[in-house]
């Protein structure tokens, strides 16, 4: 079956620790983005590349890194410098059709402890 | 800066009942997409919308879109149930071949019986 796996569910961060969420896709898409909800908010852009090792920030990249070396494979880590990161991380991937449509992972939850 | 908005925020229907919601963004875009999103879960695509004039159906959903009035209607007959959920419209702003979408807040339905 084709889709969009993101790895863990829920993700627990200690204080001044780096974690990184997995987002891979077996769907052939170019283009794979990070978005970053908060509740009771609509998504928030946080990078997204086009094409593989290339990557440009989103809307609220601060505190946050990524790297495009697989086609299949777009990993963010959330550093230390991110003083809020507690929210729900969705990944999406589209391929460049007339429609463009965005299809999204089932997404990770980062909490802090 | 693109600004997307929804509204109302919330809406309780009574089941059977027919209701509008409404997006409106503030530049110019032809392209706008609605998404559905249960309680806990990730976005699931419903529409695109691809010119001015387009009007898409699903069910008992029936979206539209204005360009010139930077206006989409999602349109629900005889809400139930199962239409509960957060729906948000994303507009794109054009970004080489894929697309990068700036999100509502979003709208909760919630149907009562």
């Amino acid at each position: 079956d084709g889709g969009i796996t993101q790895s863990p569910k829920y993700l627990f961060r200690k204080e001044g620790q780096n974690v990184t969420l997995s987002c891979e896709q077996n769907l052939n898409h170019d283009a794979m983005y990070w978005y970053r909800q908060d509740p009771g908010q609509g998504l928030r852009l946080i990078y997204y590349s086009q094409i593989v090792n290339d990557f440009q920030k989103g809307d609220i990249a601060e505190g946050y890194s990524v790297s495009r070396e697989k086609k299949e494979s777009f990993p963010l880590t959330v550093t230390s410098a991110q003083k809020n990161p507690t929210a729900f991380y969705l990944c999406a991937s589209s391929i460049p059709t007339f429609s463009k449509t965005q299809y999204f992972g089932p997404g990770t939850r980062l909490l802090v402890l | 800066e693109l600004k997307v908005e929804q509204n109302p925020l919330f809406l309780s229907m009574q089941e059977g009942k027919n209701y509008t919601i409404y997006c409106n963004y503030s530049t110019t875009s032809d392209r706008l997409y609605w998404y559905r999103q249960d309680p806990g879960k990730s976005l699931e695509s419903l529409f695109v919308l691809l010119s001015n004039g387009a009007v898409k159906q699903e069910g008992r959903l029936m979206a539209s879109l204005d360009t010139k009035a930077r206006l989409s209607t999602l349109h629900i007959t005889a809400a139930v149930h199962d239409l509960s959920a957060t729906y948000f419209c994303a507009v794109d702003i054009p970004t080489g071949a894929n697309s990068k979408l700036t999100f509502g807040k979003g709208i909760t339905l919630s149907v009562r019986p």
